[in-house]
């Protein structure tokens, strides 16, 4: 089955722990991103990367990092210099539309819900 | 203000009832638009996708785009239980600098009551 897998379904951090939250795609694409979702603010861009060993910070990166030193995967690190840090967190990918698929088309894993004790 | 605002609800209805969501939008430069249904604790999967300006039917599932007005909506027709779910609009400029980045509005809450 071609997908997104997340790990783990559900996360719990103490005050000051660094996280890693981890994002794995089998669908051959070429861009990954990772998003934040709040209730009632929809979904808000963390980090994206288009190709491997390259990423760039979306509106929402302080107090993240990521990693994309292979095509499948990309973690992102939830340090403790995010102070709030509890939220539903989601992964998607998509096709490189260079390639000529005219599409920005993301699909979503099934998030990881990271809680702050 | 938002670049993108979205009704939260929530929207409650009979089911069999006809269904309209609906996003504004501020970015002129916005050309693709999707709609994303998402169930509780579950990641959002496309529904719907559509370029510039126009309809476009799906089953039970009509969105359309008015770039004019910067206005999209999504219609649900005999909408039924299984279509309860958080409904969100997404859009992106393409291209350039914004590629692949995509904008959400806050989602709307959508329960089909029998």
């Amino acid at each position: 089955d071609g997908g997104i897998t997340q790990s783990p379904k559900y996360l719990f951090r103490k005050e000051g722990q660094n996280v890693t939250l981890s994002c794995e795609q089998n669908l051959n694409h070429d861009a990954m991103y990772w998003y934040r979702q709040d209730p009632g603010q929809g979904l808000r861009l963390i980090y994206y990367s288009q190709i491997v060993n390259d990423f760039q910070k979306g509106d929402i990166a302080e107090g993240y990092s990521v990693s994309r030193e292979k095509k499948e995967s990309f973690p992102l690190t939830v340090t403790s210099a995010q102070k709030n840090p509890t939220a539903f967190y989601l992964c998607a990918s998509s096709i490189d539309r260079y390639r000529g698929h005219p599409t920005d088309t993301q699909y979503f894993g099934p998030g990881t819900r990271l809680t702050v004790l | 203000q938002k670049e993108v605002e979205q009704d939260p609800g929530p929207l409650s209805v009979p089911e069999g009832a006809i269904v309209s969501l609906n996003c504004t939008y501020s970015n002129s430069a916005f050309q693709y638009f999707m709609w994303y249904r998402q169930y509780s604790r579950k990641g959002p999967e496309l529904l719907m996708y559509t370029y510039s300006s126009g309809n476009k039917e799906d089953g039970r599932f009509t969105a359309q785009v008015d770039k004019s007005s910067k206005y999209i909506s999504l219609f649900i027709r005999d909408s039924q239980p299984s279509d309860s779910a958080t409904y969100l609009c997404a859009m992106s400029a393409g291209g350039g600098t914004s590629y692949g980045k995509l904008t959400f509005g806050q989602g709307t809450i959508l329960t089909v009551h029998p």
